[in-house]
């Protein structure tokens, strides 16, 4: 069962067009984070949301967090073929230490 | 600064070969976790040591041990390699309390044949 269900799983566009990453759950959780992964590498953090309905940007990017602490978005405007790899999406709660869920991952495809 | 160091980055087993991943870390972390990612799974928990001298098992333990040899040194042992086990293995390290960002170091790709 997995418990951060992220969409879609793979995402090809054209350069210059916007995105949205989704990851849902029906749990709750203290804070959400976003990494990024490029292939070879290990997953870099872009963000930690922390308050529901907290919205945070870094640069082009958008990252929200639920209002219910049970979603959050990543939105992508004006996508640059340097923002394609691998996006995921991680969930912590209380009283689980330093653990985290982690979605499936969106794969995003961005062509010049 | 070397962040998270893997070894080794590439290995090859037959089935039933044991072999022993290492991870060390620089940033004096206390939590560290080891994680096997598999396409679309995304990354799956095998086991992680909250502080050093302690060790719990996490999503997917079976068929792994580990060993948190010294606050830097977190190791995964697979006994008995069998092809389920073929992934790409993670180390991650964080500093202590929820929701604190782990930083990863860059995999190591395990082929079992």
């Amino acid at each position: 069962t997995q418990l951060l269900e992220q969409s879609p799983q793979f995402l090809s566009i054209q350069e210059g067009e916007n995105l949205t990453v989704y990851c849902n759950s029906s749990s709750v959780f203290s804070s959400l984070q976003w990494y990024r992964q490029e292939p070879g590498e290990g997953p870099v953090l872009l963000v930690t949301v922390v308050t529901g309905g907290e919205v945070k940007k870094l640069k082009r990017l958008t990252f929200q967090f639920g209002d219910a602490r049970k979603d959050s978005s990543l939105h992508i405007t004006a996508a640059q073929p340097g923002d394609t790899g691998l996006y995921l999406c991680a969930g912590a709660r209380r009283n689980q230490g330093g653990k985290l869920i982690f979605g499936q991952g969106t794969e995003l495809s961005v062509k010049p | 600064n070397a962040g998270v160091t893997q070894t080794p980055k590439f290995q090859v087993l037959k089935t039933g070969q044991s072999m022993t991943l290492q991870c060390a870390q620089d940033m004096n972390h206390n939590s560290m976790y080891w994680y096997r990612q598999d396409p679309g799974m995304g990354l799956r928990l095998i086991y992680y040591s909250a502080s050093e001298g302690t060790t719990d098992k996490g999503e997917v333990p079976n068929g792994y041990n580990v060993s948190r040899l010294n606050k830097r040194e977190f190791s995964l042992r697979l006994e008995s390699a069998a092809p389920s086990q073929t992934s790409v293995y993670f180390c991650a390290s964080s500093g202590w309390g929820g929701g604190q960002p782990q930083h990863f170091g860059d995999g190591t790709r395990l082929s079992i044949l």
